[in-house]
């Protein structure tokens, strides 16, 4: 079945850029999601992207999608302890009836 | 904005009790979900309703049944509970099936 596989952590310094990555394995994918988690809550959207997309950029988010090479990534500039959290990766794709999600990449920020 | 409201937060039961996890939306979405999550393994579908009266199974649905009572509100029923069902919960809703999803703050369940 379809994929989508994250590093379970990372840790960066306080200011520096965060940089979080996800490679998926469904061709078919048409939306690409990022989900943030922080403890004790629910996941919340961050930002996402359609397939035909190379670029997102929000504030201080970015997001990259190589489709040619399935990997999608996550940057956040000038990283604050408030983005202490779980980031999840999904794909959509109209073949298939569910989201296929990562196991999430817990972001750890070193003061 | 109440988004995605589930209740109860926390429940604890025994082996065998049932229970049923409420949800609801006011966002007037038409697709809702249920999914647990447990460490290291990211989220799992249950069961999820594209619509207003229609449900379809998710990737792990045996255990749970599910009621769409009305287009606000998805219910999740456990009807013998197992401790493998001890988890998080979460409902979530959106506008077209499987598009930029909202999530509840979720459900923690313990069953011992």
């Amino acid at each position: 079945g379809e994929d989508v596989e994250q590093s379970l952590f990372l840790s960066v310094r306080e200011g520096d850029s965060s940089v979080i990555n996800c490679t998926y394995t469904d061709s078919s994918s048409t939306y690409l999601y990022w989900y943030k988690q922080e403890p004790g809550a629910g996941l919340q959207l961050l930002t996402y992207i359609f397939s035909n997309m190379d670029m997102k950029q929000d504030q201080r988010l970015t997001v990259l999608l190589n489709k040619k090479d399935k990997h999608l990534s996550l940057r956040i500039a000038d990283t604050q302890t408030g983005d202490s959290a779980i980031y999840f990766c999904a794909e959509g794709s109209d073949s298939n009836y569910q989201l296929i999600w990562g196991a999430g990449t817990k972001l750890i920020i070193k003061p | 904005n109440a988004g995605v409201t589930q209740t109860p937060k926390f429940q604890v039961l025994k082996t065998g009790q049932s229970m049923t996890l409420q949800c609801a939306q006011d966002m007037n979405h038409n697709s809702m979900y249920w999914y647990r999550q447990d460490p290291g393994m990211g989220l799992r579908l249950i069961y999820y309703s594209a619509s207003e009266g229609t449900t379809d199974k998710g990737e792990v649905p045996n255990g749970y049944n599910v009621s769409r009572l009305n287009k606000r509100e998805f219910s999740l029923r456990l009807e013998s509970a197992a401790p493998s069902q001890t988890s998080v919960y979460f409902c979530a809703s959106s506008d077209r099936v499987n598009e930029k999803l909202f999530f509840g703050s979720g459900t923690q369940l313990s069953v011992l």
